[in-house]
């Protein structure tokens, strides 16, 4: 059972565009979403995060737009960049238990020029 | 800072071998080092977690002894995958969490395993 679902599967959008990656869960238990950036052959690298006690988080151009009551979260990606193509995805954990993530389905993300 | 590095890249082996994999924390103490699978265009598959001196904790359909993981130190765990066989080619990474009770997981290069 895939308990976070991420949409769209891929995305298509010119420079300076911004591409908008949505993802869902259901166990209200998570506390802790933060978005990965993969790039093709390497590993994810942590693009930002956030916790379910503020509804928006901004770092560089990247914003985290959190919906505690719908269970959504999702990543905006201002003023899109070629370099910014690559495969997102969303994860989720929960600091009880084992604390393991548990990743969206990806979003594989192409910026042309 | 938050660097895991893993060893080797890429690997190329025989089927019926061993090979195995290194993953270390460079600037930090890992208390818990995960092991992921992941497949072209697919989404990362959690293998196992590791405590630094304990027993790993395989997740669900993941073969133990086929899947051997060791992490005898703080900035190191292994991955050996014993008897490879085709089924086995994949890309293999590794995470670090610095304590118990944080968050964020750092995630090494990954290693491309290709059994012929």
């Amino acid at each position: 059972q895939q308990q976070v679902k991420q949409s769209p599967q891929s995305l298509i959008v010119q420079k300076g565009g911004i591409p908008i990656i949505n993802c869902a869960y259901e166990n209200t238990a998570f506390d802790y979403f933060p978005w990965y950036q993969q790039f093709p052959g390497k590993g994810p690298a942590l693009l930002i995060a956030i916790r379910p006690d503020v509804s928006e988080k901004k770092e560089g151009r990247f914003t985290i737009s959190f919906n505690k009551s719908a269970k959504q979260f999702s990543l905006h990606i201002m003023d899109s960049q070629p370099g910014d193509s690559a495969t997102y995805f969303c994860a989720a954990s929960m600091r009880t238990g084992a604390n393991n993530l548990f990743f969206g389905t990806g979003t594989r993300l192409t910026v042309i020029p | 800072g938050a660097v895991v590095s893993q060893h080797p890249s890429r690997v190329i082996c025989k089927s019926g071998t061993s090979v195995k994999i290194e993953c270390r924390s460079l600037d930090f103490q890992a208390t818990t080092m995960f092991w992921y699978r992941q497949f072209p265009k697919q989404s990362l598959m959690l293998m196992a977690t590791s405590n630094e001196g304990s027993k790993a904790t395989y997740e669900q359909g993941v073969e133990k002894d086929k899947f051997l993981i060791n992490h005898a130190s703080l900035t190191l765990s292994t991955l050996t995958v014993t008897s490879a066989h085709p089924e086995d080619s994949s890309f293999y990474i590794c995470s670090a969490r610095e304590g118990q009770k944080t968050y964020e997981q750092y995630f090494g290069p990954g290693t491309r395993l290709t059994v012929t």
